[in-house]
């Protein structure tokens, strides 16, 4: 149960695109198309951005995309604004019913 | 309105216990998987345990085996999580979410979150 790997911090000039990365393993973003990513904003609850690598549940932003590619999956956000500045969690199923998050990316809009 | 409310933290010393409640409403609970997910001061979010739609499966991360016990009370519409043992490094706000689903089945996406509850283990 070994965290995710991600970025510590991103960063982009407001309408920039920022790519943040969540590098696992095969047992975990490489096994299985069950990679999600959240939205925290602190001293809020966090918020789901995307599901299943690529889905987008209704209202989110189209701002937002996902995709992954072998044992790394990442999230794209399109035409950045000063609201997407907050913390960035990649998500995955890692077998047996059991879930394992990445350590978390700071973004900053600068 | 969809909703989760968690209840039940609060300051205890190492080695003691604690039960974290989460009312659900506003959707079917029988319906879904649910999870606790934690953050620790300063950390990351980290998955701490999931329990099936029947209550009958329940899975935990490794340093909680043991230790922390999740159920559910479909009468109640809510999900607990029973912390015994208690230790400083459990320190956390704990989050109550929903297992979003893959037409019948969990995808393991959390699609409905709480507020959270903080639970303080400190002498």
């Amino acid at each position: 149960q070994s965290a995710l790997t991600q970025p510590a911090s991103v960063s982009g000039f407001p309408g920039q695109s920022i790519t943040i990365s969540c590098t696992g393993t095969s047992s975990d973003v490489g096994g299985y198309n069950l990679v999600s990513w959240y939205q925290h904003h602190p001293g809020k609850a966090p918020k789901l951005l995307i599901s299943e690598v690529t889905k987008r549940p209704s209202g989110v932003s189209d701002r937002f995309s996902g995709s992954k590619s072998g044992n790394t999956a990442s999230l794209t956000v399109s035409g950045l604004q000063a609201e997407d500045e907050a913390d960035y969690y990649c998500c995955s199923y890692a077998g047996v019913s059991t879930i394992v998050f990445g350590g978390g990316t700071k973004v900053t809009v600068l | 309105e969809v909703q989760l409310v968690e209840s039940g933290g609060g300051l205890v010393q190492p080695g003691g216990s604690l039960r974290l409640s989460c009312a659900a409403s506003g959707f079917s609970f029988s319906t879904y998987w649910m999870t606790w997910v934690r953050q620790a001061p300063g950390k990351g979010l980290e998955w701490v345990a999931n329990i099936h739609r029947d209550g009958g499966d329940k899975f935990y991360m490794d340093s909680v085996k043991g230790r922390f016990t999740i159920s559910r009370d479909a009468a109640k519409n809510s999900v607990y999580l029973e912390m015994n043992s208690l230790r400083v490094e459990d320190t956390a706000v704990y989050y109550c979410a929903r297992v979003s689903l893959a037409v019948t089945r969990p995808n393991y996406s959390m699609d409905v979150w709480g507020q959270g509850t903080m639970v303080t283990v400190s002498s």
